[in-house]
């Protein structure tokens, strides 16, 4: 089992292009969660999917973030027209719901922004 | 929506010592409760899960304890050593059809030989 997989590990941006994070869940898990975290803010959800199905996105900025899970075996988080303060380390989490919400994390893509 | 609050952000024992981090949350339907371990540059790793059901939970070189009337949570590393110099973070979930956790700051524990 490799665990979640997440790449690039690290990518830089310049300010106002656009970043596509991958995330791979562990085979078999149903749900999948992102994540971002910072000095400041500490670890922030995002959105998570369930059955490859949007179930809450309370934790996305309205503006310039998006996620999808178009299959079991991956989802991306898109952020359009990136800014200094979006540099953060981008966690994903995959989980069998089944095993009382047991997240099991990635090792993260860290999203430096010019 | 929950809030989680843990104290504290640092922490500096000797080795041998005893390491004490306490989160207070405000959900009183919480279900599920987790600590996870950060080491520099690496993912969080899973060190113990606790169910609201059980109050004192025994892991290897740690306590978790849980109380539920005052909605906190703590972890006690016993005897801390320098491996165990890392980030610790709570975290809370009602469970059910909320899945999502909603994690504390983060604490930084320091464990000098």
């Amino acid at each position: 089992n490799a665990g979640v997989i997440q790449t690039p590990r690290h990518k830089v941006t310049g300010k106002g292009q656009e970043a596509t994070l991958w995330c791979e869940p562990i085979s078999g898990h149903s749900a999948v969660f992102w994540y971002r975290q910072t000095i400041v803010q500490g670890l922030e959800f995002l959105t998570y999917f369930r059955n490859q199905a949007p179930i809450d996105d309370s934790g996305m900025p309205k503006e310039r973030f998006s996620a999808q899970m178009p299959n079991q075996s991956h989802s991306t988080l898109k952020i359009q027209s990136t800014q200094p303060q979006d540099s953060a380390v981008y966690l994903c989490a995959s989980t069998g719901l089944g095993v009382q919400n047991t997240l099991y994390f990635g090792a993260g893509t860290r999203l430096s922004v010019l | 929506g929950e809030q989680v609050e843990q104290r504290p952000p640092h922490l500096s024992v000797r080795e041998g010592d005893s390491a004490f981090i306490t989160c207070t949350y405000t959900d009183p339907n919480s279900y599920y409760f987790f600590w996870y371990k950060q080491e520099p540059g690496a993912s969080l790793q899973l060190l113990m899960k606790v169910f609201s059901s059980t109050e004192i939970n025994e892991g290897q070189g740690f306590t978790v304890l849980l109380n539920k009337k005052d909605k906190r949570l703590s972890l006690n590393l016993t005897a801390a050593h320098p491996g165990d110099s890392a980030a610790y973070f709570c975290a809370v979930s009602a469970g059910g059809s909320n899945a999502k956790l909603t994690f504390g700051k983060g604490t930084k524990l320091s464990v000098k030989s």
